[in-house]
């Protein structure tokens, strides 16, 4: 019953720095993305995927890389940690298209860069 | 860029009381949906409208899609403690992307 894991729960990270987050999902779905959650915005889209292979941009992909080598993992990469990415991160998975489809959400990724 | 507004973004009130939050946009969506999500969890759904005027019930929680496919409105009737948490609407725009509201943090107190 696990559905989508992330890895770390928490990370603090220097100015500069690199790192990955991981997410996975065990429910085959093809849909998966990753949005930033800051006090007051909401969730911000950051990458999304229709499928292995296949990536595009949402509305924050600046300083992040992503990639879909398999349907179950979609890792997010800081490249070089700024203090402005300090935020909770979310993974999320759906089966298909967004509007007819359940989307699933992990539990969070906290990411303090100092 | 697409926006979802929402209204008020903090309620406290007492338990028993109704409740009505907003989620406001100028833009046409495809479907909207609303979420709850808890102190150090991801967000959960708990329902999905599709069609200008839907209405649909979830227990206490009532959720109207506006006619034009612009707004939508969540009203809990005889609040609960246990309907503390944050809520969010969310938007898609088409088939591949969600646009969230900032969210609405609801607190029901005994």
């Amino acid at each position: 019953n696990a559905g989508v894991t992330q890895t770390p729960k928490f990370q603090v990270l220097k100015t500069g720095q690199s790192m990955t987050l991981q997410c996975a999902q065990d429910m085959n779905h093809e849909y998966m993305s990753w949005y930033r959650q800051d006090p007051g915005m909401g969730l911000r889209l950051i990458h999304y995927s229709v499928g292995a292979g296949i990536t595009d941009q949402g509305e924050v992909p600046n300083g992040y890389n992503v990639s879909r080598s398999t349907t179950e993992d979609f890792p997010l990469r800081l490249l070089s940690a700024a203090p402005s990415q300090t935020s909770v991160y979310f993974c999320a998975s759906s089966l298909g298209a967004l509007n007819g489809n359940t989307i699933y959400f992990g539990e969070g990724s906290w990411l303090t860069v100092v | 860029t697409q926006l979802l507004e929402q209204s008020p973004q903090f309620l406290s009130i007492q338990e028993g009381e109704n409740l009505t939050v907003y989620c406001n946009s100028s833009s046409v969506f495809s479907s909207l949906q609303w979420y709850r999500q808890e102190p150090g969890e991801g967000p959960v759904l708990l329902v999905t409208v599709v069609t200008g005027g839907e209405v649909k019930k979830l227990k206490r929680l009532t959720f109207q899609f506006g006619d034009a496919r612009k707004d939508s409105s969540l009203h809990i009737t005889a609040a609960q403690p246990g309907d503390t948490g944050l809520y969010l609407c969310a938007g898609a725009p088409g088939a591949q992307k969600l646009v969230f509201g900032q969210g609405t943090r609801l607190t029901i107190n005994p």
